[in-house]
């Protein structure tokens, strides 16, 4: 079984560059969820994504997009770029999109200056 | 206030001492637990997950909620050196699809 796959590991961006992030999906999940987690806190929750739908969002401003595909992967795009927006960006995935346990990726880093 | 409240710790215990890891809660309307375990530079990976109160053992792990109070806790028995990383709470409610409220994260260290 292959778990959640995040790419690239880390990225180097400048402010007011544009980022997307990709992400598969644990084998048999359909749902998809993306986090970002500062240095030294939890986890907070961008959006989640059900059958190529934004099916909930957390409070993050529009330049913050997604998609999701009908194999289920995903991307996360960020526009206008700012410094408060380095982090650690995390995926799950889960076997629905109600109360299923999520299934994390190791995340991709990303670094703005 | 945060609606969910971790210690961050960092807690350093030595190796086979019981670890108590505790989270307080504001939304009553949360009903699912869980903790996760997260290793430096990796993604958060689920050790725990319990729906409303009451205890759940796996292994060495125990989780504990009690709604009343609003207080979840997990306990590592005979605890080793590769428990050593940040713990995270989380919880849901019914109708927040994917959506997890997560704590700070208590960072643990198991010295041998």
């Amino acid at each position: 079984e292959t778990g959640v796959t995040q790419s690239p590991t880390h990225l180097i961006k400048t402010r007011g560059q544009q980022v997307t992030l990709r992400c598969s999906s644990q084998s048999g999940h359909n749902t998809v969820s993306w986090y970002q987690q500062a240095l030294g806190q939890g986890p907070q929750f961008i959006f989640q994504y059900y059958r190529e739908e934004e099916n909930g969002r957390g409070n993050f401003p529009p330049r913050f997009s997604g998609l999701q595909f009908p194999n289920y992967s995903s991307e996360l795009n960020v526009n206008a770029l700012e410094l408060d927006d380095s982090a650690l960006y995390l995926c799950a995935s889960s076997l629905d999109r109600y109360n299923s346990p999520l299934h994390f990726g190791n995340g991709t880093r990303l670094t703005v200056t | 206030q945060k609606e969910v409240e971790q210690d961050p710790g960092p807690l350093s215990v030595p190796e086979g001492a019981i670890v108590s890891l505790n989270c307080t809660y504001s939304n009553s309307a949360f009903q699912y637990f869980m903790w996760y375990r997260q290793y430096s530079r990796k993604g958060p990976e689920l050790l725990m997950y319990t729906y409303s109160s009451g205890n759940k053992e796996d292994g060495r792990f125990t989780a504990q909620v009690d709604k009343s109070s609003k207080y979840i806790s997990l306990f590592i028995r005979d605890s080793q050196p590769s428990d050593s990383a940040t713990y995270l709470c989380a919880m849901s409610d019914s109708t927040s699809y994917g959506k997890l409220t997560f704590g700070q994260g208590t960072i643990l260290t198991v010295h041998p």
